[in-house]
């Protein structure tokens, strides 16, 4: 069964730091998504992209966040300068043109200190 | 607002008997619901949404509109039922979706 596949699966960075977060979305999907999860907290979307564009973003998506699908094939979340309350579980998801069902990655953990 | 209340945070119950996840939303247009679980240190996955009116695993959930609800349900729980389940709400065609909050079950043996 294909998968929606994230690296990396954790990363420690300072704060103040830059950070890539990638994602594979499954190959023939057009939607694609960034939700987090804080630790104890419930799953909270970011951000939608479609059609190489921006389609929705949450309150939580500020300057500091940017996506990206560089190649064709990766679907990235830049955080461009971390703080401790963006410690998280960033989960990727994917979805293609027909059924209003999301499939996500495993998610990559992020720890600011 | 959308919202989605999952009130149970941990529910624990012995194997084989009946297990009830409460779901209720709030949404004033015609909803989309799903569950979603995500058995530990592994993915978030679909296991039901009410267009389908499946039964995965066992599992089963009815909309009811009336009640705004999608409670999730299985007559004889398994062990291997332990997991985390999330509601979520879909409300555009353009896949966001509102989670709850999560509940925990736990199936002792």
């Amino acid at each position: 069964e294909p998968e929606v596949t994230q690296t990396p699966s954790h990363q420690v960075t300072q704060m103040g730091q830059e950070v890539i977060l990638r994602c594979v979305p499954i190959s023939n999907h057009l939607y694609f998504y960034w939700y987090r999860q804080i630790l104890g907290q419930k799953v909270e979307f970011l951000v939608s992209f479609y059609n190489n564009e921006i389609s929705e973003k949450s309150e939580i998506f500020d300057d500091q966040f940017s996506v990206e699908r560089p190649d064709g094939s990766n679907f990235t979340l830049k955080i461009r300068s971390t703080k401790l309350e963006d410690s998280a579980m960033y989960f990727c998801a994917s979805r293609g043109s027909g059924a209003n069902v999301l499939t996500f990655g495993a998610g990559s953990r992020l720890t600011v200190l | 607002a959308q919202r989605v209340t999952q009130p149970e945070k941990l529910l624990s119950v012995f194997k084989g008997a009946p297990v009830e996840l409460k779901c209720n939303y709030s949404y004033s247009g015609s909803p989309e619901l799903f569950w979603y679980v995500q058995y530990s240190r592994q993915r978030l996955q679909l296991l039901l949404r009410h267009i389908s009116r499946e039964s995965i695993k066992g599992f089963t959930a009815d909309l009811n509109k009336g009640e705004t609800s999608f409670h999730l349900k299985k007559p004889f729980a398994q062990e291997e039922d332990s997991a985390m389940y999330y509601c979520a709400l879909g409300y555009n065609q353009g896949g966001k979706l509102i989670f709850g909050q999560g509940t925990e079950l736990s199936v002792k043996p």
